[in-house]
């Protein structure tokens, strides 16, 4: 079935070093594909998100292109701030009859330090 | 309100005990999705409405777990006879219609903790 595979955490980084959180896919079809970012002590929020194959998706300085020869939407940041530290999600939409849900990654773990 | 509502946000119970976790979507918003998040752990599907129908229950673990939406707004996720594996953070979704590339906005969550 559908399902994504996420790199897992902790990740620990120094301000402004560079991101790269790592997700790849397996679907049927080519669905959109999502990354859900989760701060302390809120809930999940749509960070970014791309349509089709070859888009890219951008927001707050994240960006995630989708690559459908490799399967895999990875997140990247140039330069980390210590308020991106939070657990990231990758996500894909699955159909099962009616159903619209979300299946996610088991969530990465990013800590900033200043 | 402007966003997804869960309450009680916290909520300790004994094991055995009967729950009612509680979900407010955003106005307007046809489609209401349960999710389950387990430490380190991304959230698993539960059930989807569709107004007050459920469209899909298969994500239920058993028949302990029951949710309605009687009037396509609010919902209940209900648990009957908690065990200390239902701990876990409830969380509730909801999106404008349900479509496959629609954003879910998500509440903040239930802690459950079954002692």
């Amino acid at each position: 079935g559908d399902s994504v595979t996420q790199m897992e955490g902790p990740v620990t980084l120094s301000e402004e070093a560079f991101l790269t959180i790592n997700c790849t896919y397996t679907a049927t079809g080519y669905p959109s594909l999502f990354w859900y970012v989760q701060y302390p002590g809120e809930g999940l929020q749509l960070l970014l998100k791309a349509t089709k194959a070859d888009d890219k998706g951008s927001n707050k300085g994240f960006e995630a292109t989708y690559r459908k020869e490799t399967t895999s939407f990875h997140l990247e940041k140039g330069s980390v701030q210590v308020s991106d530290s939070a657990v990231y999600f990758c996500a894909l939409p699955v159909s099962s009859g009616s159903a619209r849900q979300l299946t996610f990654g088991s969530g990465t773990q990013l800590t900033v330090l200043p | 309100g402007a966003g997804v509502s869960q309450t009680p946000s916290n909520k300790v119970t004994e094991k055995g005990k009967y729950v009612e976790l509680r979900c407010d979507p955003i106005s307007g918003h046809t489609a209401l999705y349960w999710y389950r998040q387990s430490l380190g752990q991304g959230p698993e599907f539960l059930i989807y409405f569709q107004g007050t129908g459920a469209a899909d229950d298969s994500g239920l673990p058993n028949d302990r777990f029951f949710a309605v939406r009687p009037e396509g707004s609010v919902s209940t996720l209900k648990i009957q006879r908690t065990e200390r594996g239902d701990s876990a953070v409830y969380l509730c979704a909801s999106s404008l219609n349900g479509g496959r590339n629609t954003e879910a906005f998500f509440g903040q969550g239930t802690r459950l903790t079954v002692v």
